[in-house]
């Protein structure tokens, strides 16, 4: 059964921790991305991978890290760096290359809460 | 110039009338306009998406207008269903460029009335 799974669907933390997020596709997809999502606002890219071993700041990288060691596998971390990490995030990931789609299918998320 | 602006950000509807999203963008560079179905608490579904080298593309009952010249585009939903009601986004993309990033709508949060 082919997908994307994120992992946990619900996180807390205390303020001051890092968390990670972790996401695994088995889609043999190249790209992989992180959005994130708050209340009436659209999904802003945080970072995406075209390929292992390499990944790119989207557009509000600050306070985050990820890591792409693996094709199936880019988990995120929030660090006690990120202002207002409270918030849902969501994983995709496409065929990507040059040649490939890049239409982007995404995991189910997970919700963090940070107190 | 990396902005997708959509409208409205809610819209009723009565079971079997027409629901329409409205974007525009401004960088002529993009090249694929998908729309996403999100429904609470899930991630967002890939419903139907347009290149600019078509005014219209039909699937089922969802339906992409695309104006060139305008720099808009916009879903139409017709007959639409209490089924329908959720959250949709509009997006845009460089597809060969920049890892196929996509710059998401605000979102519009739609509920069809039995």
């Amino acid at each position: 059964d082919g997908g994307i799974t994120q992992s946990p669907k619900y996180l807390f933390r205390k303020e001051g921790q890092n968390v990670t997020l972790s996401c695994e596709q088995n889609l043999n997809h190249d790209a992989m991305y992180w959005y994130r999502q708050d209340p009436g606002q659209g999904l802003r890219l945080i970072y995406y991978s075209q390929i292992v071993n390499d990944f790119q700041k989207g557009d509000i990288a600050e306070g985050y890290s990820v890591s792409r060691e693996k094709k199936e596998s880019f988990p995120l971390t929030v660090t006690s760096a990120q202002k207002n990490p409270t918030a849902f995030y969501l994983c995709a990931s496409s065929i990507g290359g040059t040649s490939g789609s890049h239409e982007q299918y995404f995991g189910p998320g997970t919700r963090l809460t940070v107190t | 110039q990396q902005q997708v602006k959509q409208s409205p950000q809610s819209l009723i509807v009565q079971k079997g009338g027409i629901s329409i999203i409205n974007c525009a963008y401004e960088n002529t560079a993009f090249d694929y306009f998908p729309w996403y179905q999100q429904f609470p608490g899930k991630g967002p579904a890939l419903l139907i998406a347009i290149r600019p080298d078509v005014s219209e593309k039909k699937e089922g009952r969802f339906t992409i207008s695309f104006n060139k010249s305008a720099k808009q585009f916009s879903l139409h939903i017709m007959d639409s269903q209490p089924g329908d009601s959720a959250t949709y986004f509009c997006a845009a993309s460089i597809l060969y460029n920049q890892g196929g990033k996509l710059i998401f709508g605000q979102g519009t949060e739609l509920s069809v009335k039995p």
